[in-house]
């Protein structure tokens, strides 16, 4: 069953802690994305990475890291550096031949 | 910048009407437009266009884009309640894709 899955769906945490939210595809697919979505808006992109071991900074890297050591995971760690974290994240991935990205199901984050 | 622009944000109609959300974009080497719904986790994906002036056709789901003038809309005729959703579109370049806001589309019985 292929896809992509995050986890956890959920996930409460206290100012001033680092959080890794876990990223996993089993599409085979080379690229693959970091999204944050807030209330009412689109999707603003975080970290990409088209190859392992490389990664390129989205829209809104700061506060964020990432990394890519396999092809199939694509970690991203939220550290207290991040003014504003509470929100909902999107993990994709896509085939290099195409352009059509696949989303996971999305981890919603809340930092109180 | 790249730039991608949705109208309207938000939208009301009853079961049965037919609506035309619109994305306008800005966007260096464009490869593709995109559209997604987004009901209440993950995107899913609708159309995906490359060519200008070929309509992409699902159902009652209908889209069209237009590289001469930049803007792309998706069509959606005989509304149903499970319509409801918020509607992405994107434009993509060689490596990642530009999002718009979205536009919530709610339909009422």
């Amino acid at each position: 069953d292929g896809g992509i899955t995050q986890s956890p769906k959920y996930l409460f945490r206290k100012e001033g802690q680092n959080v890794t939210l876990s990223c996993e595809q089993n599409l085979n697919h080379d690229a693959m994305y970091w999204y944050r979505q807030d209330p009412g808006q689109g999707l603003r992109l975080i970290y990409y990475s088209q190859i392992v071991n490389d990664f390129q900074k989205g829209d809104i890297a700061e506060g964020y890291s990432v990394s890519r050591e396999k092809k199939e995971s694509f970690p991203l760690t939220v550290t207290s550096a991040q003014k504003n974290p509470t929100a909902f994240y999107l993990c994709a991935s896509r085939d290099r031949l195409t352009y059509e990205q696949y989303f996971g199901p999305g981890t919603r984050l809340t930092v109180t | 910048e790249d730039k991608v622009v949705q109208s309207p944000l938000s939208l009301v109609v009853h079961e049965g009407d037919t609506v035309t959300l619109n994305c306008s974009y800005e966007v260096t080497n464009f490869r593709s437009l995109l559209w997604y719904k987004q009901e209440k986790k993950a995107p899913t994906f609708l159309f995906m266009l490359t060519s200008s002036g070929i309509e992409k056709k699902s159902g009652r789901l209908s889209s069209i884009l237009d590289k001469k003038e930049l803007f792309s809309i998706l069509n959606i005729t005989a509304t149903q309640t499970g319509d409801s959703a918020v509607y992405l579109c994107a434009v993509g370049g060689a490596q990642k894709l530009v999002f718009g806001q979205g536009t919530r589309l709610t339909i009422n019985p």
